[in-house]
């Protein structure tokens, strides 16, 4: 069965604690590797779509990193801002179009 | 629109009515997902629909739940005989087609409760 895990849980940092969040996945096949940033109440916000293993991304505060069975988001000096939960989620071979998310790490930096 | 539109925002019914709710994918987009998110879960794949093709529908928890899309565009998710159990966000999103690399964009969801 096709499965991500994300961890850990929840995580509170400092403003300026750098640290990094897992997903792990058991697909068969990948198809992409998506990271999400979700605030309260609100739909979840496209932030990096990862293919193969050892591919980075980049996006101000945030760095994504892909190996074969997981996925990092690495946080560099986090701002208050950055609170939010971030949600992990692969697309597996075969036919359907299907995105399988993880739970979520609920990120609250302190100022 | 410039967005994933979803309506209502928030909907309370009764247990045993119906409710239908509503998606209006970003123009142009042909690929359109329902999701539904408890509390304290990971999002939950329910539909699948692109373009004219017969819609994935592998997701849908019970025969209770069905979906339709009007005309390519605007999707209607529809919940018979409502449950407690039921109450969850229920978010639609869409993309611009099959290729993996087409980046999914949601909606805000619309909030659901059953009492």
């Amino acid at each position: 069965e096709d499965q991500v895990t994300q961890s850990p849980e929840a995580l509170r940092l400092q403003e300026g604690e750098s640290s990094s969040l897992n997903c792990s996945y058991t697909v068969s096949g990948l198809r992409g590797l998506f990271w999400y940033r979700q605030d309260p109440g609100k739909g979840p916000e496209f932030l990096f779509t990862l293919y193969s293993a050892g591919e980075e991304k980049e996006k101000e505060r945030l760095k994504a990193t892909l190996t074969k069975k997981e996925s990092f988001l690495h946080i560099t000096a986090p701002k208050p801002e950055d609170s939010a939960t971030y949600l992990c989620a692969a697309r597996p071979q075969g036919g359907s179009e299907k995105l399988v998310f993880g739970k979520g790490t609920k990120l609250t930096v302190n100022p | 629109g410039a967005g994933v539109s979803q309506s209502p925002s928030n909907k309370v019914t009764e247990k045993g009515k119906d409710v239908e709710l509503r998606c209006d994918p970003i123009s142009g987009h042909t690929a359109l997902y329902w999701y539904r998110q408890s509390l304290g879960q990971g999002l939950e794949f329910l539909i699948y629909f692109q373009g004219n093709s017969a819609p994935d529908k592998s997701g849908l928890p019970s025969d209770r739940f069905s979906a339709e899309r009007t005309g390519g565009s605007v999707s209607t998710l529809t919940i018979q005989r409502t449950q407690q159990e039921d109450s969850a966000v229920y978010l639609c999103a869409s993309s611009s087609g099959t290729a993996s690399g087409n980046t999914i964009y949601f909606g805000e969801g619309s909030w659901l409760t059953v009492v």
